[in-house]
C-alpha cells in the first residue's frame, strides 16, 4: 500500500500561469515532506522541505502548503517557466527512520511557452 | 570533482548473471542509499547505510546486497540478475541529520535481458 500518493501522472501548464502539483499520505508519523525535481537522464535534486508543525514554506516561485488534518500537500509554481518542465517527487520521512524517505510515483509537469 | 558519482551509468547483462553498481561520495556523508526508479512506482528504498559497516535493508532488498567498508563507498550487487530487475538505480547521500534532503547521483540505468 502506498504511503505516498501522486495521483496526477501528468500536468501541463502555460508559461505564466500557476502550476499546482499534489501529493496525499498516509502515515500520520511523516514529519518532514519534501519536493524533488528530476530531469531526463540526471538524479532527482531537491526543491523545497516543510516540517510538519508548519502550513507553509515559501522559497522564491516554489511554495508548499501542508494540510496535516487531510493528510495533503501542494506545491505552487508561479509563474510557471519552461524550465520548470521536469518530473516533480513527493516525499515524506519520519524524524526516527534516519532519513529514510517515501516517494510518491511522481508527476511529470510540462509547462508550454 | 566533488560530489556523488555512479558507475555504470549503462548496463546491459543477462539473467543469472552477478551485476555491481558503484556509488562513490566525496563528502563523508553518513547516511547512503539505494533507490531504483520504475514507472508508477516512482523511487523504492532497496537499502540504507548509516554509517561504514552499518546497513540495513528497504522496501524492496530482495535479490540485492550491499556493503559499505569505507564511508565514501556503496557498492550494490544483484547476485543473479533477474528481468524484473531491469530499472533505473540511484544512489543517494546525505548528512545525519533527520530532515530527508538526499544528494542524488545521476542514476545507473540496469537492463536485464
Amino acid at each position: 500500500d502506498q504511503q505516498v500518493k501522486q495521483n496526477s501522472p501528468s500536468l501541463s501548464v502555460q508559461e505564466g500561469r500557476i502550476s499546482i502539483l499534489n501529493c496525499d499520505y498516509t502515515n500520520s508519523m511523516f514529519d518532514y515532506f519534501l519536493w524533488y525535481k528530476k530531469y531526463p537522464a540526471e538524479g532527482p535534486t531537491f526543491l523545497i522541505s516543510i516540517s510538519s508543525i508548519k502550513d507553509k514554506n515559501e522559497d522564491g516561485r516554489f511554495t508548499v502548503f501542508l494540510n496535516k488534518s487531510a493528510k495533503h500537500l501542494s506545491l505552487h509554481i508561479v509563474p510557471s517557466q519552461p524550465g520548470d518542465s521536469a518530473v516533480y517527487f513527493c516525499a515524506a520521512v519520519a524524524n526516527w527512520s534516519g532519513n529514510k524517505l517515501v516517494f510518491g510515483a511522481g508527476t511529470i509537469l510540462r509547462v508550454k511557452s | 570533482d566533488a560530489g556523488i558519482t555512479q558507475s555504470p551509468r549503462y548496463k546491459i547483462t543477462e539473467t543469472g548473471r552477478q551485476v555491481t553498481l558503484m556509488c562513490h561520495q566525496t563528502w563523508s556523508h553518513s547516511y547512503m542509499f539505494w533507490y531504483r526508479q520504475d514507472l508508477g512506482h516512482g523511487l523504492r528504498l532497496i537499502y540504507y547505510s548509516a554509517a561504514a559497516d552499518i546497513t540495513d535493508k528497504g522496501e524492496v532488498s530482495d535479490g540485492y546486497v550491499v556493503s559499505r567498508s569505507k564511508t565514501e563507498n556503496f557498492p550494490l550487487t544483484l547476485e543473479s540478475a533477474t528481468r524484473s530487475q531491469t530499472s533505473v538505480y540511484f544512489c543517494a547521500s546525505c548528512v545525519a541529520k533527520n530532515t530527508g534532503e538526499l544528494f542524488f547521483g545521476e542514476g545507473s540505468r540496469l537492463t536485464v535481458l
